[in-house]
């Protein structure tokens, strides 16, 4: 399997365009997560999907974040309009459920690392 | 909210070295914990998962435990090489998991 894979790498935009980061989980995983990474706040979790539906938005900082997961094989982040303070390094992993359905090991892409002029 | 601390927030030592690797957690009502790995400008990779039922967890030179009543879990690794040098990150959670701020490992040769 080639492992979460994430586009673009690398995103450069200017503050008030609207940015679209893409996903696509390992085959047969149920859950996928979106996390960004910061140095100030390290490594926060935005949301969650099981089968396609959002369960936790509660890390989504505001309401110009939007994440959709259409199908099991592809799921969108958006940021809309995107300021300075957007630039981070954005992940996305998968996990199965694992026998209790508390999660087995989270597989993470290797991130899309924004920068907002 | 889930509070996770890791001790020290960095650490260089001699290879060869045994070392410990801390991580502290507020709620002990967790469900999962794992140690990852990531290495500059990569993404997270997986070292151990231990599940709540589980008190500890081993994989080669690595040895991860933890102790729910006490809010607390170690990363042992042992005979440290300088490719062990990374940042190392531990998470609790349950689907959910939070993440600490990591502990960045020097191994000089």
């Amino acid at each position: 399997d080639a492992g979460v894979i994430q586009s673009p790498r690398h995103e450069v935009t200017e503050m008030g365009q609207e940015v679209t980061l893409r996903c696509k989980p390992i085959s047969g995983h149920d859950y996928l997560f979106w996390y960004r990474q910061t140095m100030m706040r390290g490594l926060e979790l935005l949301i969650y999907f099981n089968n396609n539906v959002p369960i936790d938005d509660s890390g989504m900082p505001e309401d110009r974040f939007s994440a959709k997961m259409p199908n099991a094989s592809f799921s969108t982040l958006k940021i809309q309009p995107s300021e300075p303070r957007d630039s981070a390094v954005y992940f996305c992993a998968s996990s199965t459920p694992g026998l209790a359905g508390g999660g087995e090991t989270q597989y993470f892409g290797p991130g899309t690392r924004l920068l907002v002029l | 909210k889930q509070e996770v601390t890791q001790i020290p927030a960095a650490l260089s030592v001699p290879e060869g070295e045994n070392l410990v690797l801390n991580c502290s957690f507020t709620d002990s009502a967790i469900y999962n914990l794992q140690w990852f790995r990531q290495d500059p400008g990569k993404g997270l990779t997986s070292l151990l998962l231990i599940q709540s039922s589980q008190r500890e967890q081993t994989s080669g030179r690595l040895n991860a435990s933890l102790d729910k009543s006490s809010g607390r879990s170690t990363l042992y690794i042992a005979a440290s090489q300088p490719g062990d040098s990374a940042t190392y990150l531990c998470a609790v959670g349950f689907n959910k998991f939070y993440f600490g701020s990591g502990t960045k490992l020097n191994v000089k040769p």
